[in-house]
């Protein structure tokens, strides 16, 4: 079971890059790492998706070492509404026979600070 | 434009008395979710539906149920609910449901769920 280890929180000041890093050690071969951000009292929302290398769009980029037992996303200049649990989610090999085992893992979350 | 549909938002109940929490998408998405999230702690995935497939995850106890009448709605019954179901529930659709889990997840706001 692929599991995903992230820091616990971190704080930033506005205008900073922020970058939460996430290690996969056990990610296998057709894994996704994908990231998800959630603002309290809402559900996640998606913010990027790597396989390899790294990966960007209009809110943040995501850095994969060629051995992906690890990925960082990096935020550029945080600002307050960037306040926010970060989640790093990686795929896993899914088994869809009877009961259960999509094995779907969201980590612990990295809760982020934004400082005036 | 909302995607993910839940409703209520928020839902009070009593200990032990059955409760259905709704959730709908205009995505025409396969894929339809539940996840339990309490507070401070990660999404936990209950079980989905791929089509009218329903795949229970090992450790969903089985106080909780799901029915997908057609692929737009989805619904989470709690037979009984305790005091220790009180959580937000969050719904989510994926397209497909491939390997690695690289389809991104899409989310509703949640039902946040009193037990009294």
């Amino acid at each position: 079971l692929a599991k995903t280890t992230q820091p616990i929180s971190m704080d930033s000041y506005e205008g900073q890059e922020v970058n939460i890093t996430c290690s996969h050690n056990n990610i296998a071969t057709n894994d996704y790492i994908t990231w998800y951000q959630q603002f309290p009292s809402q559900g996640p929302r998606f913010i990027i998706q790597g396989y390899k290398t790294k990966v960007t769009n209009e809110v943040a980029s995501l850095f994969i070492p060629a051995d992906r037992k690890s990925s960082t996303l990096s935020l550029p200049r945080v600002s307050l509404s960037d306040t926010a649990v970060y989640y790093c989610l990686v795929g896993d090999r899914v088994k869809y026979s009877g009961a259960g085992s999509y094995q779907l893992t969201f980590g612990k979350g990295t809760k982020l600070s934004v400082i005036p | 434009d909302a995607m993910v549909i839940q409703n209520p938002r928020y839902q009070v109940t009593q200990f032990g008395k059955p409760v259905t929490l709704s959730c709908s998408q205009t995505l025409n998405h396969n894929v339809m979710y539940w996840y339990q999230q309490k507070s401070s702690q990660a999404p936990k995935l209950l079980f989905h539906y791929y089509d009218k497939d329903f795949n229970n995850e090992a450790d969903t106890p089985d106080n909780f149920q799901s029915r997908r009448p057609n692929t737009s709605f989805c619904f989470l019954d709690i037979r009984s609910p305790g005091l220790g179901d009180a959580a937000m529930y969050l719904c989510a659709t994926s397209r497909d449901r491939e390997a690695g889990a690289k389809d991104t997840q899409y989310f509703g706001p949640g039902t946040r769920l009193t037990v009294l």
